[in-house]
């Protein structure tokens, strides 16, 4: 298993402003996403974080808004830019080896956007 | 495109009391389907994994079974505890990265 930190844990920022949010994995890892779990709602997937190449996108989710980062095998960034109230939601980095396809979760940044 | 559901979205019970919760998913052609439990404020915690050459896997006092030709999994979980009150999510994954989660169960056990 991986254990996964996130800084910030949370953040309430004004609308118009950009959040980086870390995400640190205790050993090198294949894969690295990140999710979005906004009110009341399930996890929805924004992008896998390739290493050393441009991260994935699901649609729906484009890089000048949600811009990543991964320089090595156990960290990436998220980058939510230009926030609107819309963008409250806790978002979460998971990770995963391949093989076994499990994934293990971070334990979320909690965004309010005013 | 995969949809999750789980039934119910709530549910209390009596401390001691065995319980199953549900997830079905409507495309059978799943790579894996994964368990995990959600504390309030908190991030995922996975709780059980199971491949989709296996029928059920087993920790503690937890087991979740799959049934790829229904389109269903379950998780049973025996003797609960107050500890265990938590939401409850179910995410299958089909080719690709993406985990497809169900919106959960919220548990309560009192």
């Amino acid at each position: 298993s991986a254990v996964i930190s996130q800084k910030p844990s949370r953040d309430i920022c004004q609308r118009g402003t950009s959040l980086t949010i870390q995400c640190q994995v205790d050993s090198q890892v294949t894969m690295m996403f990140w999710y979005r779990q906004q009110p009341g709602q399930s996890l929805t997937l924004i992008a896998t974080a390739n290493q050393g190449s441009e991260a994935t996108y699901e649609s729906g989710f484009v890089i000048d808004k949600f811009p990543i980062s991964r320089p090595n095998l156990t960290f990436s960034t998220l980058t939510v830019s230009n926030m609107s109230p819309e963008d409250s939601s806790i978002y979460l980095c998971s990770a995963s080896q391949t093989g076994t396809y499990e994934q293990y979760f971070g334990p979320g940044t909690r965004l309010t956007v005013t | 495109k995969q949809e999750v559901t789980q039934i119910p979205a709530a549910l209390s019970v009596p401390e001691g009391e065995n319980l199953v919760l549900n997830c079905s998913f409507t495309d059978s052609a799943i790579y894996n389907l994964q368990w995990f439990r959600q504390d309030p404020g908190k991030g995922l915690t996975s709780l059980l994994l199971i491949q989709s050459s296996q029928r059920e896997q087993t920790s503690g006092r937890l087991n979740a079974s799959l049934d790829k030709s229904s389109g269903r999994s379950t998780l049973y979980i025996a003797a609960s505890q107050p500890g265990d009150s938590a939401t409850y999510l179910c995410a299958a994954k089909n080719s690709g990265y993406a985990l497809n989660f169900g919106k959960g169960t919220s548990l309560l056990v009192t």
